[in-house]
């Protein structure tokens, strides 16, 4: 059946260390999102994308964080330096076009030593 | 940012028994979406409600988009231990933009 796929499932890096997260949306899905999951702030997005374009990162931190859509069935998410603080787990979801359900994937848990 | 406030925090509950749980929020919405997320996995969308009133079912659960379009309820009938997880309410609100506003979740336990 369709699923949004996310690897690592598991990420374990020390601080100062780059991460990169990946993603492949459902198939035929046009519109994706990076949402982070922390027991304090609960599920935060980060930024999403349409037809592979950035329509809205202002929820990542823009100094450490970028996201990109290389082709329309992979997005990945990078961390550059990482910090303890961003240890969390996170999201990818996919949708279609202005739909209003999401579909989330199972998720990369980072922790950064 | 819009916040959705939802209740009760978490449950404790008999096998059998029925749950009720809800979302409010002082602006209007347009969607209202319900989650369950096990633990390691990401939230699976349950119900999706796109009219004020509306009345869903997906087996032993049913959800309602509130008449006021401020909140929204999820009902669980005769619950059974593999109903164990985090539900969590999500919406679009009017006038926002495309982004899902979440509720912090309902983490249900069920004891056989």
């Amino acid at each position: 059946d369709a699923r949004v796929t996310q690897t690592p499932r598991h990420k374990v890096t020390e601080m100062g260390q780059e991460v990169t997260m990946r993603c492949q949306p459902i198939l035929g899905h046009n519109t994706v999102f990076w949402y982070r999951q922390t027991m304090m702030q609960g599920l935060e997005l980060l930024a999403y994308f349409r037809n592979r374009a950035p329509l809205d990162d202002s929820g990542m931190p823009k100094d450490r964080f970028s996201a990109e859509m290389p082709d329309a069935t992979l997005a990945t998410l990078k961390i550059q330096p990482s910090e303890p603080r961003d240890s969390a787990v996170y999201f990818c979801a996919s949708g279609r076009d202005r739909a209003n359900e999401q579909f989330f994937g199972p998720g990369t848990r980072l922790t950064v030593l | 940012g819009q916040q959705l406030n939802q209740s009760p925090q978490s449950m404790f509950i008999q096998e059998g028994e029925d749950v009720s749980m809800n979302c409010t929020s002082s602006s209007i919405f347009n969607t209202w979406l319900w989650y369950k997320q096990e633990p390691g996995e990401g939230p699976v969308l349950l119900i999706a409600l796109y009219k004020a009133g509306e009345l869903t079912s997906n087996g032993r659960l049913t959800a309602q988009f509130g008449i006021t379009r401020k909140d929204s309820f999820l009902n669980i009938s005769a619950s059974i231990p593999s109903d164990v997880g985090i539900y969590f309410c999500a919406g679009f609100y009017q006038g926002g933009s495309e982004k899902l506003v979440f509720g912090k979740g309902t983490k249900l336990t069920v004891n056989p």
